[in-house]
């Protein structure tokens, strides 16, 4: 398994600015993916994040919107940009465990209130 | 329609008491996960299935995976409060298991 942390837990932000989320993994992954999860809704894939490569966007999603960053093998961040009320959200990260297995394990997720 | 659908939406059950949950596919599944979320939480990884026919267990619950049906069931043995949450199923749609969707949920609630 992979011990995943997020920054922050939750956050109340004003409509028009942007919130940077990072995602902190204790192992080396290859595979990271940014989901969303609405109020009462299930998970959306939002984009897979690869090091070393820019990330793949789902339909719907776009780089201007949610930009994500890679630097290394262990962590990364999605910023939400230019906010508001609809971006009210539960944001997820989650790994793929390397060696063939193709599990994921999933973050805490942070908790994003646009007002 | 939805591509992943679970069933039933939601359960309610005495302590003790055995249940099943469903997720069905329409499209065709190279893996299925399956994962409990407790309000507000993220998720907790319970396991995951490749091969049709395969079946896993983890404490008093029990996964499988059909994959000529494109469905897989969970199986609660003897259920306790503490499998109270939302049950979650997500679906490979890709050899390469980049891309995940999930399912709606199944919200399961353990009556002491």
């Amino acid at each position: 398994s992979a011990v995943i942390s997020q920054k922050p837990s939750r956050d109340i932000c004003q409509r028009g600015t942007s919130l940077t989320i990072q995602c902190q993994v204790d192992s080396q992954v290859t595979m990271m993916f940014w989901y969303r999860q609405q109020p009462g809704q299930s998970l959306t894939l939002i984009a897979t994040a690869n090091q070393g490569s820019e990330a793949t966007y789902e339909s719907g999603f776009v780089i201007d919107k949610f930009p994500i960053s890679r630097p290394n093998l262990t962590f990364s961040t999605l910023t939400v940009s230019n906010m508001s009320p609809e971006d009210s959200s539960i944001y997820l990260c989650s790994v793929e465990i390397p060696g063939g297995s193709y599990e994921q394990y999933f973050g805490p997720g942070t908790r994003l209130t646009v007002t | 329609s939805q591509e992943l659908e679970q069933s039933p939406q939601s359960l309610i059950v005495q302590e003790g008491k055995n249940l099943t949950i469903n997720c069905t596919s329409s499209k065709t599944l190279y893996g299925l996960y399956w994962y409990k979320q407790k309000y507000g939480e993220g998720l907790i990884f319970l396991m995951m299935l490749q091969k049709g026919g395969e079946e896993k267990s983890h404490e008093k619950i029990t996964a499988k995976l059909d994959e000529k049906k494109q469905q897989s069931s969970l199986h609660i043995t003897a259920s306790q409060p503490s499998h109270a949450g939302i049950y979650l199923c997500g679906a490979a749609l890709k050899t390469s298991y980049d891309k995940v969707i999930f399912g709606p949920g199944t919200s399961l609630s353990v009556i002491p």
